[in-house]
């Protein structure tokens, strides 16, 4: 089945950290470019990061640019979002999204609650 | 950066009625390839996204043909010729020919 999964979301405090990780599955991974898409919680969506199929180019959204890092592990078919310097605006669900022909495909999310 | 500005942000529409939802982008969205990356997703309750239509007019496998997406430049329409119950949710359009990418607002579709 070809499919997305996100995990690493949880509570973290103000300034804290998180990796967030996508497993993706059921299609050639290393041919896609990916993203990263977040959901204040009763928002809309906001594009975070997006990462090309071999990291050759990497973008930001200017709200996250400096604290957030997006990565690939093409070997283990992975997606990541390093997030640093969390702050309670970055509370959402956070998407990993396949980008073939824009974002075709995404994952059910996984919630990061910032708040001390 | 390019601001979509989705109308209405609401639509209360009866079962078999159609409907039509506007996005508008500050900026012309054709890019240097021909192509015009404007993009509609649907999000019903509780759920993740779900791409409609693709590049303005293409729609995705499965997805049923009363959605229809059409436009040019800066101005974009998704219209459901006759909505059922499980059209509830809220439809996003995004433009993908600028970088930062962006989404619209969203529009709240219900059925009255």
């Amino acid at each position: 089945e070809v499919q997305l999964v996100e995990s690493g979301g949880g509570l973290v405090k103000p300034g804290g950290s998180l990796r967030l990780s996508c497993a993706a599955s059921g299609f050639t991974f290393s041919n896609y470019g990916m993203n990263w898409v977040r959901q204040a919680p009763g928002k809309g969506l906001e594009w975070v990061s997006s990462i090309s199929s071999g990291s050759s180019y990497i973008y930001y959204a200017d709200s996250v640019k400096g604290r957030f890092t997006i990565s690939r592990d093409n070997a283990k078919n992975s997606l990541y979002l390093q997030m640093n310097s969390l702050r309670a605006e970055d509370t959402a669900v956070y998407y990993c999204v396949r980008d073939y022909e824009n974002f075709d495909l995404w994952g059910r999310g996984t919630l990061v609650p910032v708040s001390s | 950066d390019v601001v979509m500005t989705q109308s209405p942000l609401s639509l209360p529409v009866t079962l078999g009625q159609p409907a039509s939802i506007s996005c508008r982008s500050s900026q012309s969205l054709v890019y240097s390839d021909g192509n015009t990356y404007l993009n509609w997703f649907q999000q019903r309750p509780g759920q993740s996204p779900r791409r409609l239509i693709y590049k303005v007019s293409n729609r995705d496998s499965g997805v049923p043909d009363r959605f229809s997406g059409s436009g040019s430049g800066t101005d974009f329409t998704l219209k459901i010729s006759r909505v059922e119950a499980e059209d509830v949710g809220v439809y996003y359009c995004m433009q993908a020919t600028h970088w930062p990418y962006s989404f619209g607002q969203g529009t709240k579709l219900e059925i009255k």
